[in-house]
């Protein structure tokens, strides 16, 4: 299966700063996906990372807040935008693996904002 | 909205008993679904999956049993270790043109020596 490194691994951030989580996989792959999960909880879908176009956003997340990059079949970027408390959460990279075998996460970027 | 549900949030076994984590889902289209592992500060990670033209699929220890009749997905592991612990979440996939993975709340499982 493939292989996600996402950078940082955890951060402290002031409120009203902006943090940008870095996801690079070790292989090509067409659908790669940004989660949420906030403390205690699952896992909320935020955008699907479309190379060569804009990302695709789910219901209550948008463009402003959540930027996303993803210039390469291999690398996607996700910037959190004026930071708040209330962003405080783990940030998940995801990709389709080929072949139908499903889907793998990285190790997530815990974020909290002070 | 379609949803996928937990019936049992947490749960603790003793090690070596079999351990069992339910899940259900509302969305009747969806076709694929899959159980992670999530052990604290790692993300989740791939233990077995299954599609809706199965009802039963077996791996290591593990076993997940699909009953679209009544939309229930579970999650059996054999013979629980210590190093299961750690939350477990059922998501699923309506599948098609549709690539979202719609995760469950989650069960903690903890594993007694």
């Amino acid at each position: 299966s493939a292989v996600i490194s996402q950078k940082p691994s955890r951060d402290i951030c002031q409120r009203g700063t902006s943090l940008t989580i870095q996801c690079q996989v070790d292989s090509q792959v067409t659908m790669m996906f940004w989660y949420r999960q906030q403390p205690g909880q699952s896992l909320t879908l935020i955008a699907t990372a479309n190379q060569g176009s804009e990302a695709t956003y789910e219901s209550g997340f948008v463009i402003d807040k959540f930027p996303i990059s993803r210039p390469n079949l291999t690398f996607s970027t996700l910037t959190v935008s004026n930071m708040s408390p209330e962003d405080s959460s783990i940030y998940l990279c995801s990709v389709e693996e080929e072949d139908e075998k499903g889907y793998t996460f990285g190790s997530g970027t815990r974020l909290t904002v002070v | 909205g379609e949803s996928v549900g937990l019936h049992l949030p947490t749960l603790s076994v003793q090690e070596g008993d079999n351990s069992i984590i339910n899940c259900a889902y509302s969305n009747s289209a969806s076709d694929y679904f899959i159980w992670y592992k999530q052990e604290s500060g790692k993300g989740p990670q791939f233990i077995i999956d299954i599609r809706s033209n199965m009802d039963k699929r077996q791996g290591q220890r593990v076993t997940v049993l699909l009953n679209k009749t009544v939309k229930h997905l579970s999650l059996q592991i054999a013979a629980t270790q210590p190093g299961d612990s750690a939350v477990y979440f059922c998501a699923e996939n309506s599948g098609g043109s549709n690539y979202k993975l719609t995760f469950g709340k989650g069960t903690l499982l903890t594993v007694n020596p």
